[in-house]
């Protein structure tokens, strides 16, 4: 099984829609992490949170909202998308400062 | 500002011919860099932390390098299971910046 897993893998959806992107991780690390990646552009930050009552914006949080649920559960909201973001989102964790990022596989969504 | 770049783009290889990865960066209070490769439909997988100027890791294939500006990835005699796209991340600490990555293609 997968450390970090990210459901769905896929969606479509329309513009205007909710959307929940949910990632789980098995690994025991309090940091957990959500990116977008778009070509040419890399990874860019959008949320991050160091602990369940710890929540912090990243390099482009317009547009999104996240919930830590758990230690193990950190979600993604789009409240209403929009086509520019459509992206792959992807999932990461890490345990103290300065150590690596494991991530998940992503969540391809478009949005039309 | 962080920032990071990455050289080449791109960069075709044929089985066995040696080259280099170059990640150039600006982060402020640099208290570690890691490189990682990406397979298609696949996230980010975690090869190396170097956390400080002069250090090098070795892997099968690849040496990661670091200065107090950028980081090499060498790839000696690579082979087509070799062919990724490569990231590198530095961090301030807190949290990471990643490059936009070499998309590596190694030729049988």
């Amino acid at each position: 099984d997968a450390d970090v897993t990210q459901t769905p893998r896929n969606r479509i959806t329309k513009t205007g829609k909710r959307i929940m992107l949910e990632c789980s991780q098995t690994k025991g690390h309090d940091r957990m992490y959500w990116y977008r990646q778009d070509p040419g552009l890399g990874l860019r930050l959008i949320y991050y949170s160091f602990d369940v009552k710890d929540i912090n914006k990243g390099e482009i949080s317009d547009g999104y909202s996240v919930s830590r649920q758990a230690q193990a559960k950190f979600s993604l909201s789009l409240e209403s998308a929009i086509p520019n973001q459509t992206a792959l989102y992807f999932c990461a964790t890490s345990g103290r400062a300065n150590q690596p990022q494991h991530f998940g596989d992503g969540t391809r969504l478009s949005i039309l | 500002e962080d920032q990071v770049t990455q050289s080449p783009e791109a960069l075709r290889l044929q089985e066995g011919e040696s080259s280099s990865l170059n990640c150039s960066y600006t982060v402020s209070g640099l208290r570690g860099l890691f490189w990682y490769r990406q397979d298609p439909g696949k996230g980010p997988e975690f090869l190396f932390t170097l956390y400080s100027a002069g250090e090098e890791k070795e892997k099968e294939r690849l040496k990661a390098t670091l200065t107090k500006k950028e980081s090499f990835l060498h790839i000696t005699a690579p082979k087509p299971e070799d062919s990724s796209t490569y990231l590198c991340a530095p961090t301030g600490g807190q949290n990471f910046v990643f490059g936009p990555g070499t998309r590596l293609s190694v030729l049988p």
